[in-house]
């Protein structure tokens, strides 16, 4: 099974809202990753949180980890439609030789924003 | 610096024939992942390599393997190609550790018949 569920499966808002996606995991991890897919295309990287940081910025996004409760959100403020995509939260696990680890990607939230 | 760029695009293949994709990752870059992405099962981990050597690999039959060259270009293989083949294979590659900040390629869109 997946190491990152994200919480909704689809979420659809006005343009101008903000939108909240989240992402629960079942083991420790070294960091957890959040990307962004458009339709059929390669994965671009948004933010990396390590497990040590409780919350951090990159311009309209804003992410939180709760280690505690096994928990990650990523906000988008002041949506616009290019935002429409899907997102995926992303998360180290299973060592494989000499200790490297490997990403575990969770299935998605899709994104829409209605103009 | 240019992308990592993955060949060909798209493909189409028939029921037992074997494939061969290849990626090359952003200069510099040593370490090359591949993943599968299908609309039932997502995305999941193939293989990472580094410096030629296979460091993780994920759960997939043996007829799905990889490989890397010197200059951190990386090929992954399907043998006996099967219909549940059919997805969106993306490779990445990251500087140093795979944990950490993954550029995409474009992906390669296989499609057995």
């Amino acid at each position: 099974s997946q190491q990152g569920e994200e919480d909704p499966q689809a979420l659809s808002i006005q343009e101008g809202e903000n939108a909240t996606m989240n992402c629960s995991y079942k083991t420790s991890i070294n960091n957890l990753q959040w990307y962004r897919q458009n339709s059929g295309r390669g994965l671009v990287h948004l933010i990396l949180i390590r497990s040590n940081e409780r919350e951090k910025h990159s311009g309209r996004l804003r992410v939180t980890l709760d280690t505690s409760k096994k928990s990650s959100s990523l906000l988008i403020t002041a949506s616009r439609a290019a935002d429409t995509a899907s997102y995926f939260c992303a998360t180290d696990a299973h060592p494989g030789v000499q200790g490297a680890q490997k990403l575990v990607f969770g299935q998605g939230t899709r994104l829409t924003i209605n103009p | 610096k240019a992308g990592v760029t993955q060949t060909p695009r798209y493909l189409i293949k028939t029921r037992g024939q074997q494939v061969t994709l290849s990626c090359s990752p952003i200069s510099g870059h040593r370490s090359v992942s591949w993943y599968q992405q299908t609309p039932g099962q997502g995305l999941q981990f193939l293989f990472e390599y580094f410096s030629e050597t296979q460091r993780n690999k994920g759960n997939f039959p043996g007829r799905f393997s990889g490989r890397q060259f010197s200059n951190s270009r990386s090929e992954m293989n399907v043998s006996t190609l099967e219909l549940g083949d059919s997805a969106l294979y993306l490779c990445a590659s990251s500087a140093l550790l795979a944990n950490y900040e993954q550029y995409f390629g474009p992906g390669t869109r296989l499609t057995v018949t």
